[in-house]
């Protein structure tokens, strides 16, 4: 079964700054992934799918990169709603399975 | 717009059962398949369950290992509705299930508020 590792586990950064996150595949999930973001007490919402392709309504700042094992989202310049957590997803083997996620806080 | 509404959690007793639904409007309910995510307290997300849309494999279902023989997924497309029946309980069931729509291939484009589900004597 594929793992995904995320990290860092929490980067601390202040609005305005660029935020980098990561995503490691055990093996090769081709473009086969997605990144999405959590609020404390609000449910998940997909940013990210195939790798690079923004989901309905995710503004141009986010952006993410990345085929085979590694991955990146992108924050280019944090706004105060983009502290959260952030998880991907791979859909290339089953079961459809998501990494342990990054949070990203105010510094 | 896309909206789904889960109802049903609650505390329940270790071996006991429990059946989640899921309310949806705003697209065309049987053509998409629907799947359920739970989130256990302070940790991340975790795919439980699915189940196709109409077409080929239509009312396909599948299951995490740690669900399978438990847990049954299930859709009524005349209400437009997603049930998750969960029995055998246990302590590790606790969390946040949420109901989500597939985009395509298998990612989760919307997604309800979640139910909390604690399972404990």
């Amino acid at each position: 079964e594929i793992v995904l590792t995320q990290s860092p586990a929490t980067l601390s950064l202040s609005p305005g700054e660029r935020a980098t996150l990561s995503c490691r595949a055990s093996q090769s999930v081709s473009s086969y992934l997605a990144w999405y973001q959590q609020k404390p007490g609000q449910a998940p919402r997909l940013l990210i799918y195939d790798a690079s392709n923004r989901a309905t309504g995710i503004p141009a700042r986010f952006s993410g990169s990345g085929s085979g094992t590694d991955f990146t989202l992108t924050i280019s310049s944090l706004e105060p709603e983009d502290f959260a957590f952030y998880y991907c997803q791979q859909r290339s083997t089953w079961p459809p399975l998501f990494g342990p996620g990054t949070k990203v806080d105010i510094k | 717009e896309v909206q789904l509404l889960e109802s049903g959690g609650g505390l329940v007793q270790p071996g006991g059962s429990l059946r989640l639904s899921c309310a949806a409007s705003g697209f065309t309910f049987s053509s998409y398949a629907l799947s359920w995510v739970r989130q256990a307290p302070g940790k991340g997300l975790e795919w439980v369950s699915g189940i196709s849309g109409s077409g080929g494999d239509g009312g396909t279902t599948y299951y995490a290992d740690s669900v399978k023989g438990r847990f049954s997924i299930s859709r009524d497309n005349s209400k437009n509705t997603l049930y998750l029946h969960m029995n055998s309980l246990r302590a590790e069931d606790t969390a946040v299930y949420y109901c989500a729509k597939v985009a395509a291939g298998y990612y989760f484009d919307y997604w309800g508020q979640g139910t909390l589900v604690t399972v404990s004597s």
